[in-house]
């Protein structure tokens, strides 16, 4: 069984483009998070849905962040314009009917 | 505002030892507990979680939660080289979402 997907694992942009970083949680799994991981700060919580719907968005940064679950089994974090400060390992996870999460590979961004 | 904390290390050990890994959490409501193991450039992976008080294990790993001291910890017996890794532990309360602390980086010496 597939676990979580995400795509690019490596994105290198410029300050000022869009980013888009891409989920796809496993099947059959309600509940979808979106991390971002620093040495600094550790392991942040960004957003979460549960049943494509979001529940707690207070953990994105600004509003140059945004996050949709157009359905069960797709999930994007948008990042525009994007900052050096962005720079970091971003997890997808997922979970299903319990609150142990699993997690994807992560996308490792670069902005310069 | 929920807390989770560990030594960031490095605890180094040496082959054969155990390593003792210790988390404390501020959140008196946190009902589920989890160690997860990441290596160096990969994601986090579950080790373990437990939901009682007490000792709960599984081969070389076992993991105690006190709750009245808010204190989770995770044991690794016979340490391998291969144990070497960053350990995050991770806090529940209930909803589904996870306060994870900064991890503790475990060095086992061959």
């Amino acid at each position: 069984d597939a676990g979580v997907i995400q795509s690019p694992r490596h994105e290198v942009t410029e300050m000022g483009q869009e980013v888009t970083l891409r989920c796809k949680p496993i099947s059959g799994h309600d509940y979808l998070f979106w991390y971002r991981q620093t040495m600094m700060r550790g392991l942040e919580l960004l957003i979460y849905f549960n049943n494509n719907v979001p529940i707690d968005d207070s953990g994105m940064p600004e509003d140059r962040f945004s996050a949709k679950m157009p359905n069960a089994s797709f999930s994007t974090l948008k990042i525009q314009p994007s900052e050096p400060r962005d720079s970091a390992v971003y997890f997808c996870a997922s979970s299903g009917g319990t609150d142990t999460q699993y997690f994807g590979p992560g996308t490792r961004l670069t902005v310069l | 505002q929920k807390e989770v904390e560990q030594n960031s290390g490095p605890l180094s050990v040496p082959e054969g030892a155990i390593a003792s890994l210790n988390c404390t959490y501020s959140d008196r409501g946190s009902q589920s507990f989890f160690w997860y193991r990441q290596y160096s450039g990969k994601s986090p992976e579950l080790i373990m979680f437990i939901y009682s008080n007490g000792d709960k294990e599984d081969g070389r790993f076992t993991a105690q939660l006190n709750k009245a001291s808010q204190y989770v910890s995770l044991l690794i017996r016979d340490s391998q080289p291969s144990d070497s890794a960053t350990y995050l532990c991770a806090v529940g309360a209930g909803s589904y979402q996870l306060t994870f602390g900064k991890g503790t980086k475990l060095s086992v010496i061959p």
